[in-house]
């Protein structure tokens, strides 16, 4: 089973300009989910899809952020503009609703972004 | 969510046993406690939950306490590979859409040949 893809996994850009990231999750699942991880501290949620509408994005600051899932397969992140604190590396999860409680979420091998 | 803590960083040496400790102190009933591990430069990866029995599969056991206030991922016999910061988290019954994972610092392991 193919896992969950994400690209570019590293970019580069001055601070002002945009970038996107872009997720395929693993076939079949329906929840996806953004996570920002900062150097040193655990993965934070920005996110969170199940099909192609938004379930939670409490935490996305919109005013620069925006991801979208059109066809409620794979994913888009964008940041326009870029600060400096948004440099970390974006992670990328999905999960499957069958089943009962607890059940796992997968991650990408997620983008490190860099912004100068 | 209610709140975990984890010792910043331990210390094994290979092939033998790892204890990794969780409190949690203000879990609700309806919590479940998952461990998931991210090795470096890699993103987390689960490996083990439970909500009120000890669990084992084959990467760890999960032995939580009576009250449910605290926990243990045990990992048999360390090896380099298991080298990693491990997140203990609380999740509470899914609903529909699932529930999103609020990840702590977690505890880094490092493993000594």
């Amino acid at each position: 089973e193919a896992g969950v893809a994400q690209s570019p996994r590293y970019k580069i850009i001055e601070k002002r300009q945009s970038v996107a990231f872009w997720c395929n999750p693993i076939s079949g699942h329906a929840t996806l989910y953004w996570y920002q991880q900062i150097l040193g501290q655990g993965p934070k949620l920005l996110i969170q899809f199940q099909n192609n509408g938004v379930v939670d994005d409490s935490q996305l600051p919109k005013d620069r952020f925006s991801a979208e899932r059109l066809k409620g397969v794979d994913s888009t992140l964008k940041i326009q503009p870029a600060k400096l604190e948004d440099s970390a590396v974006y992670l990328c999860a999905s999960g499957s609703t069958k089943g009962g409680q607890g059940y796992e979420q997968y991650f990408g091998p997620g983008t490190r972004l860099t912004v100068t | 969510d209610a709140k975990t803590t984890q010792p910043n960083s331990m210390e094994s040496n290979e092939e033998e046993p790892v204890h990794l400790p969780c409190n949690h102190s203000t879990i609700s009933g309806t919590d479940y406690i998952h461990w998931y591990r991210q090795l470096p430069s890699q993103g987390p990866e689960y490996v083990i939950h439970g909500l009120t029995s000890n669990v084992n599969n084959r990467m760890a056991s999960l032995a939580i306490a009576e009250d449910r206030k605290s926990s243990t991922l045990i990992l048999h016999r360390a090896t380099l590979r298991d080298a990693a910061v491990y997140y203990c988290i609380l999740r509470g019954i899914l609903n529909n859409a699932g529930n999103m994972l609020t990840f702590g610092g977690g505890t880094r392991l490092m493993v000594k040949p």
